[in-house]
Formats: structure tokens, sequence, C-alpha cells
């Protein structure tokens, strides 16, 4: 079965802060790894998608792997409260041509 | 472009009675995926289509659960009889692709097993 933890929180940060959220995956295989962000209420949107190993930055986002961990995480800079949410973490095992999602953690950002 | 379109938004149902959705997936998107999540879970794949073939089904209750995308574009989800721990959302993706990679989900129905 293979299978994507992360910690379910709540992960609570002070606006203006760092945070940094984290998974780790079973499959050796995976090639794919991507941070869906989730509203209350709403569907999942993808915010971050990354391949290799190392670091990959998109604005107030960035993405970090490392295969030889099995550990892939999201940092958010200069958090918002409007960045308060569940963020998923996926993951495409080797082989397959489908998503594994995590449970999710949520973030909380208070002013 | 129109997003993935989902119907309904809302349903409460009894236990042992039947339900289905609805999904339109984004235009020109060759694959569709039906994901359920309970509250407090990450989405779990049901199925997934590529146009109108199943390419995945095997965490699809098949006793219950059945899904079809005839002429490979909207698709239907039918749940008959349900039980109580069917409730939860249930998410449509598409993507363009035969690639998992970039998915855009639908807004979900929410379903309510009494």
């Amino acid at each position: 079965q293979k299978e994507v933890e992360q910690n379910s929180g709540p992960l609570s940060v002070p606006e203006g802060a760092i945070a940094s959220l984290n998974c780790t995956y079973s499959d050796r295989g995976s090639q794919s790894f991507f941070w869906y962000r989730q509203y209350s209420g709403k569907s999942p949107e993808l915010i971050m998608s990354i391949y290799s190993n190392g670091d990959k930055e998109d604005g107030r986002f960035t993405a970090q792997l490392n295969k030889a961990s099995q550990y892939v995480s999201l940092l958010i800079r200069d958090s918002q409260p409007s960045d308060s949410a569940t963020y998923l973490c996926a993951v495409r095992p080797g082989g397959y041509n489908k998503l594994i999602f995590g449970a999710g953690t949520r973030l909380a950002v208070h002013p | 472009e129109a997003g993935v379109a989902q119907s309904p938004r809302y349903k409460i149902i009894e236990k042992r009675q039947s339900v289905a959705f609805w999904c339109n997936p984004i235009s020109g998107h060759a694959t569709l995926y039906w994901y359920q999540q309970i509250l407090g879970q990450g989405p779990k794949l049901l199925i997934q289509f590529q146009n109108n073939g199943v390419v995945d089904d095997s965490q699809l209750p098949k006793d219950r659960f059945s899904a079809e995308r005839l002429k490979g574009v909207d698709s239907t989800l039918k749940i008959q009889p349900a039980k109580l721990e069917d409730s939860a959302v249930y998410l449509c993706a598409s993507s363009l692709a035969d690639s998992a990679d970039t998915q855009y989900f639908g807004p979900g129905t929410r379903l309510t097993v009494l």
C-alpha cells in the first residue's frame, strides 16, 4: 500500500512568519510531487509541483524535495491570514498514472 | 475557460437509497477522475477514465458504486445502496493528457447519508 504521511496539525504561525509543512512518502520510485491548498468547504487547488531533488521557488512558496529521505516539504514565507487552509501533499508513485494524497496539514495564520 | 462542473452540490439521503452525481470536465481533457474525500482525510481516488475507458478502479467498492463516462466527455458516479460511511465529498477532476500531474478539481458534491 503506497502511503503519503502528513502531520494533521493544526500548525499555528503568526502573520509574517515562515510556515513549514512536511510530507513523507513510502514509494521510493515516486517521481512527481505536488502541494495542493484546500480552503474549508472548497476543492483542492494546485500550488506547487516538484520533480527534482532540491528547492523550487514560486513567489512566497518554496517546495523542497529529498528523494533519498523520501521527504518533501513546503515553506510559506511572510505567511498571511489568507494562507490559512489545509495543505495536501500528493505523490505520483513510480509506474502509476495517478496521485496518492496525504490527509493534509491544517495551517492557521493568526494576525 | 470554464472549469470542471459538478452537480448537485449537496445531497442528503437515507441509508439504502441510491444517489447519482454528475461531472463535466474541462473541454478537451481526456482524463477524468472521481475522488472520495471523507472529513479530515485526503482525497481517495475511486476511478480514473481515459476518454471513455477505465484506467484504474482498484479502490471503487464495486458492490455498490458504479461509474460511466459515455462518449468520453461527462461522467456519472452512482451509489446503490448507500451506507452511512459513504458520507463524504465526492470530487471530480480532469487533466489534459494521460498524465495525472496537473489535475483540476470541480467544486465537489457533499453527500450526507442518514
